[in-house]
């Protein structure tokens, strides 16, 4: 089992380019959601998927949009890429149901410049 | 929603002593509440977990301890080695449906050195 893979682990953009985050998990987990950190915030929830076809927003989506066709992938896709975006980005999935605990990918670091 | 608040957020103990971190949660419906740990570098890793039928969960030198009437948690290390040092996250899951069920609330984080 490979758990959670995110691809790439590093990322450099410029201001107003777009690009995709790419998750895929092996568990057959239904839950998926993407997380984004920042120096002494925590991490904050971008959006989240219950399922394949199923997606919601978290608390920070603004920019970002996401999609779930299959039960393994969840990318994340910004559209227009601002420095504020400028983070750590972090998938994470799990069984649904109460008490399971999340496993998360190593993250992708994006610098936006 | 939700709110997690996490104290403190720096904290540096010697080598072989403990380590405390609280955190204290809004939501009474709230009922799971895992701890992380995240090393430099990497995505943060569950090291326990606790549910709101339980008052108390050890394993090994960690353990969590939760207080439903105050609202609180918090995560205790004993004998602390320096392979410990991480940032440590709380978090909370409140009782919710649909598409809200299991979302994970964090605190900020505490940076927990060890010093040898």
């Amino acid at each position: 089992n490979a758990g959670v893979t995110q691809t790439p682990k590093f990322q450099v953009l410029k201001t107003g380019q777009s690009m995709t985050l790419q998750c895929a998990q092996d568990m057959n987990h239904e839950y998926m959601s993407w997380y984004r950190q920042d120096p002494g915030m925590g991490l904050r929830l971008i959006h989240y998927s219950v399922g394949a076809g199923i997606t919601d927003q978290g608390e920070v989506p603004n920019g970002y949009n996401v999609s779930r066709s299959t039960t393994e992938d969840f990318p994340l896709r910004l559209l227009s890429a601002a420095p504020s975006q400028t983070s750590v980005y972090f998938c994470a999935s799990r069984k649904t149901g109460g008490g399971y605990g999340y496993t998360f990918g190593s993250g992708t670091r994006l610098t936006v410049v | 929603g939700e709110n997690v608040e996490q104290h403190p957020s720096t904290l540096s103990v010697q080598e072989g002593d403990s380590a405390v971190i609280k955190c204290t949660y809004s939501d009474s419906a709230s009922n799971y509440f895992p701890w992380y740990k995240q090393e430099l570098g990497k995505g943060p890793q569950l090291i326990i977990d606790i549910r709101s039928n339980v008052g108390e969960k050890k394993d090994q030198r960690i353990a969590v301890t939760l207080n439903k009437t105050a609202k609180h948690f918090s995560l205790h290390i004993t004998e602390t080695q320096p392979e410990d040092s991480a940032v440590y996250f709380c978090a909370a899951t409140p009782r919710g449906r649909g598409s809200t069920l299991g979302r994970l609330y964090f605190g900020r984080g505490t940076q927990l050195t060890v010093w040898p």
